[in-house]
């Protein structure tokens, strides 16, 4: 088992530029997120999705898009990078449980460093 | 109302020590806590969570406690090792928001040998 992974590790973008940054994980988890890291702001919720062909946005969605066409990839897309959106992006993947609940079955990938300049 | 308060922002204790880390919430909805280990160029790693139907839980040296009436909750890491040296992040859910977490903003521990 992989586990989640994450691709690239580090990226360096000029503003205006599009890119997308995979994700992936082997464990056949229903449910997977992206958030962004910023020092002092902890982990905030991009988007996540509830299983494949489902999306749905988080608290900072804007200037992301994502799309989920099979359990295991959900890749996250920046349309046109700005400089705001140097972060350490995490995915994350877990069972879905629906209104039984969270589940303590989170996993996060190792992240991607990226730089907007 | 979806916030999660953390403190210290930074810790530094000896070894052997406890460091007790410090969270507070406002959304009484919120009904799962759980908490997370980051080291350095890694991602967050479930270390130990609660449900507000108890007032402790113990994972080894990991000790949650939880006080419902004052909407807050604390880590308490037991004999302190230098590998215990992280960033620690407190997290709530709840049912109407699915499985999306909202993080407290994180504390560096730094367990001095």
């Amino acid at each position: 088992n992989a586990g989640v992974t994450q691709t690239p590790k580090f990226q360096v973008l000029k503003t205006g530029q599009s890119m997308t940054l995979q994700c992936a994980q082997d464990m056949n988890h229903e449910y997977m997120s992206w958030y962004r890291q910023d020092p002092g702001m902890g982990l905030r919720l991009i988007h996540y999705s509830v299983g494949a062909g489902i999306t749905d946005q988080g608290e900072v969605p804007n200037g992301y898009n994502v799309s989920r066409s099979t359990t295991e990839d959900f890749p996250l897309r920046l349309l046109s990078a700005a400089p705001s959106q140097t972060s350490v992006y995490f995915c994350a993947s877990s069972y879905f449980q629906g209104l039984a609940g969270p589940t303590d079955t989170q996993y996060f990938g190792p992240g991607t460093r990226l730089t907007v300049l | 109302q979806q916030q999660v308060k953390q403190s210290p922002q930074s810790l530094i204790v000896q070894k052997g020590g406890i460091p007790i880390i410090n969270c507070a919430y406002e959304n009484t909805a919120f009904d799962y806590f759980p908490w997370y280990q980051q080291f350095p160029g890694k991602g967050p790693a479930l270390l130990i969570a609660i449900r507000p139907d108890v007032s402790e839980k113990k994972e080894g040296r990991f000790t949650i406690s939880f006080n419902k009436s004052a909407k807050q909750f604390s880590l308490h890491i037991m004999d302190s090792q230098p590998g215990d040296s992280a960033t620690y992040f407190c997290a709530a859910s709840m049912l109407d928001y699915g499985q999306n977490f909202v993080f407290g903003p994180g504390t560096r521990l730094s367990v001095l040998p």
